[in-house]
């Protein structure tokens, strides 16, 4: 059964980088489409974006200007940076691997049927 | 973006309810929708995709139908592991959710 597991600083300073490691354990990073969403307390959730395991990535318009996604296969990990944070981006941040799928003009019929735990980010001075 | 749309909000149930939770999507979506489960503190898990397929292992009092812009989730006799909050996910195009409806008990 696959397993993911969110790491990272728990506090972040505004205006600095939020930088989080999903690690995937009980099978292979490779071959899937990973993402990254999020979900401030007690409100809904945000796709921040995805990357395959070939180092293709996709992002939210939204947050495009702020993220950087990467992925080391021979760690079974993928990470997120999210630049120039403020407390708007405070949230639990989950990691998930995405399921079905396929290229048509937008990558469709996605869902989600493995995620992490969550994490939890602060950011405050 | 697409906007989500669910309704309503919030909904007190007993346990045996049938409960229906809509989705509207701001556009066309054709069958690209997710429905997810998510308890308090904890990640949200896959309940049913493209409109109306169960996910394993997924309780069968669980269905999803509708296409286009207008979809629904429906649990058809309420159990008390289903008190919780739904959401609904589009993968049409850039992925988004809807506000979540939370379902508790009356």
């Amino acid at each position: 059964q696959v397993q993911l597991q969110e790491s990272g600083p728990g506090l972040v300073k505004p205006s600095e980088t939020l930088s989080l490691t999903c690690t995937v354990s009980g099978g292979s990073i490779s071959s899937y489409y990973w993402s990254w969403i999020r979900q401030p307390a007690g409100k809904g959730l945000e796709w921040i974006g995805r990357i395959y395991t070939s180092g293709n990535t996709n992002y939210n318009p939204s947050l495009k200007s702020r993220v950087t996604m990467s992925v080391d296969t021979s760690k079974n990990q993928f990470s997120l940076k999210l630049s120039s944070v403020t407390a708007a981006d405070t949230a639990v941040y989950y990691c998930a691997r995405g399921g079905g799928g396929f290229w048509s003009g937008y990558y469709r019929a996605e869902y989600f049927n493995h995620w992490g735990q969550g994490t939890l980010v602060t950011v405050s001075s | 973006d697409i906007q989500m749309t669910q309704s309503p909000s919030s909904l007190s149930a007993s346990v045996g309810d049938r409960v229906t939770i809509t989705c509207r999507a701001s556009q066309s979506i054709s069958t690209y929708l997710n429905w997810y489960q998510q308890k308090p503190g904890k990640a949200p898990s896959l309940l049913i995709f493209t409109a109306s397929t169960l996910q394993s292992g997924v309780p069968s009092r669980f269905s999803g139908s509708g296409s286009g812009t207008d979809f629904t989730l429906t649990i058809s006799s309420l159990q008390l592991e289903d008190f919780a909050t739904y959401y609904c996910q589009q993968s049409f195009s850039t992925l988004t959710f809807g506000g979540g409806t939370k379902v508790e008990i009356k």
